[in-house]
């Protein structure tokens, strides 16, 4: 079956704009989740959701980062008035119920110029 | 000090060699420990999955876990050019909590 999916792949902005990144879960998978990581880093935890909550959102690094899943299936993570320390690979992982471990997609590279 | 630290290499082996990654950790809490593989340009890939303590084995991967110690290890045995990636622990506390990712160790086989 599919894998997470994410789009767009590489995404370049100007200072000061607003993005929207997509993230398509594995198809059953209940939970969500969004990390950040930047070069030679491991990923940083952003915010999970479990259907369509927001269970844990207290990786977000101020509130100019949303991130919503409507349905309880695709999830949008929206950044306002980026800054260029915004720039680094934003991952999305899904998982199924429990204990489950996560599966990722291949992010979205994000340049903010 | 960080939560989970890696060794981030590079860790350069020969091929046919066996592999040594290694993580260690300060929540007491984790019981939940995984391995990944990160090629460049590309997400983490699930290697391992293991809970609590133990050994657990798959194909040329074993993946040990010391609570006592707080420390995790992952082994690669005849290794090959095509396992040069970085190497990512991560771990988790419980259901419902978020997992915490090491920094990673490259590794690099050399033919």
């Amino acid at each position: 079956g599919a894998g997470v999916s994410q789009t767009p792949s590489n995404k370049v902005t100007e200072k000061g704009k607003y993005v929207e990144l997509r993230c398509d879960p594995i198809s059953g998978h209940t939970a969500l989740y969004w990390y950040r990581q930047s070069l030679g880093q491991g990923p940083e935890f952003l915010i999970y959701f479990q259907g369509t909550g927001a269970a844990d959102d207290s990786g977000l690094p101020n509130d100019r980062f949303f991130a919503v899943r409507p349905e309880g299936s695709v999830s949008t993570l929206k950044i306002q008035r980026t800054e260029r320390g915004d720039s680094a690979v934003y991952l999305c992982a899904s998982s199924a119920q429990g204990t489950s471990p996560l599966h990722f997609g291949n992010g979205t590279r994000l340049t903010v110029t | 000090q960080k939560e989970v630290e890696q060794d981030p290499g590079p860790l350069s082996v020969p091929e046919g060699a066996i592999v040594s990654l290694n993580c260690t950790y300060s929540n007491s809490a984790f019981q939940y420990f995984m391995w990944y593989r990160q090629y460049s340009r590309k997400g983490p890939e699930l290697l391992m999955y293991t809970y609590s303590s133990g050994n657990k084995e798959d194909g040329r991967f074993t993946a040990q876990v010391d609570k006592s110690s707080k420390y995790i290890s992952l082994f690669i045995r005849d290794s090959q050019p095509s396992d040069s990636a970085t190497y990512l622990c991560a771990m988790r506390t419980g259901y419902g909590q978020n997992f915490v990712f090491g920094p990673g160790t490259r590794l690099s086989v050399l033919p």
